[in-house]
């Protein structure tokens, strides 16, 4: 098993509303990411899990709030956002936070848009 | 710190021609790098990976990339491309000591018949 499952594949909200995306992984991995892509553009990062406890905060408004509850799953609390956080929202796993063990494996993305 | 350029934003091709994507990387330390791929609405793929040994390296889907480190770049090349290679290409690197990537801005793609 090879997969990184995200869901909801789409989510619309408003900027009001608190939302989550949820991200699985079942391959051992200890290291977790989320990044967000506009669209045209390259992913870009915004937080690193590495064994459940959070490495990188690449300064991300506090309107985005991760959680790792345990070494499968990762989350990504979404409140007050703003229309321009509408993005792919994607989410990768990898053995390690260690560029020797290689790629990070994606999941599909999650969809937002912010009316 | 480390950054990467994909020279080129858009590659059109005819089908069954070669094609090369180029990506040039600066470091003042030792990288990996990486190839992914990312078809419409669907997350990122690895193509290929360099780590160490071989400059050449060989992925999937027929793509082969090769290191050169006195130039610094890792140009993506398939030797004949088909329609389904259509996608945005995105060439990255990390540190050896940090597993996130650093993306460059991508090329498209465009394989016509």
């Amino acid at each position: 098993d090879t997969e990184v499952t995200q869901t909801p594949k789409h989510l619309v909200m408003g900027m009001t509303n608190k939302k989550s995306l949820k991200c699985e992984q079942h391959m051992g991995h200890r290291a977790m990411y989320w990044y967000k892509q506009k669209a045209k553009k390259p992913p870009e990062l915004m937080f690193v899990y590495s064994y459940e406890k959070l490495s990188i905060n690449e300064s991300v408004p506090s309107r985005f709030s991760p959680e790792c509850p345990n070494s499968s799953l990762l989350n990504l609390h979404l409140h007050a956002l703003q229309p321009e956080d509408s993005a792919l929202y994607l989410c990768a796993s990898s053995r390690r936070f260690d560029a020797e063990f290689g790629e990070l494996f994606f999941g599909e993305g999650s969809r937002l848009t912010v009316l | 710190a480390q950054s990467v350029t994909q020279l080129d934003s858009q590659v059109p091709v005819f089908e069954e021609a070669p094609v090369e994507l180029r990506c040039n990387y600066s470091s003042s330390v030792s990288v990996y790098l990486f190839w992914y791929v990312q078809y419409p609405n669907q997350g990122l793929q690895l193509l290929l990976k360099y780590l160490s040994g071989s400059t050449l390296v060989k992925g999937i889907n027929g793509f082969e990339a090769e290191f050169n480190k006195s130039q610094t770049s890792f140009h993506l090349r398939k030797p004949s491309v088909h329609i389904s290679d259509t996608a945005e290409y995105f060439c990255a690197v990390t540190r050896r000591s940090q597993g996130n990537l650093i993306f460059g801005k991508g090329t498209k793609l465009s394989v016509k018949p």
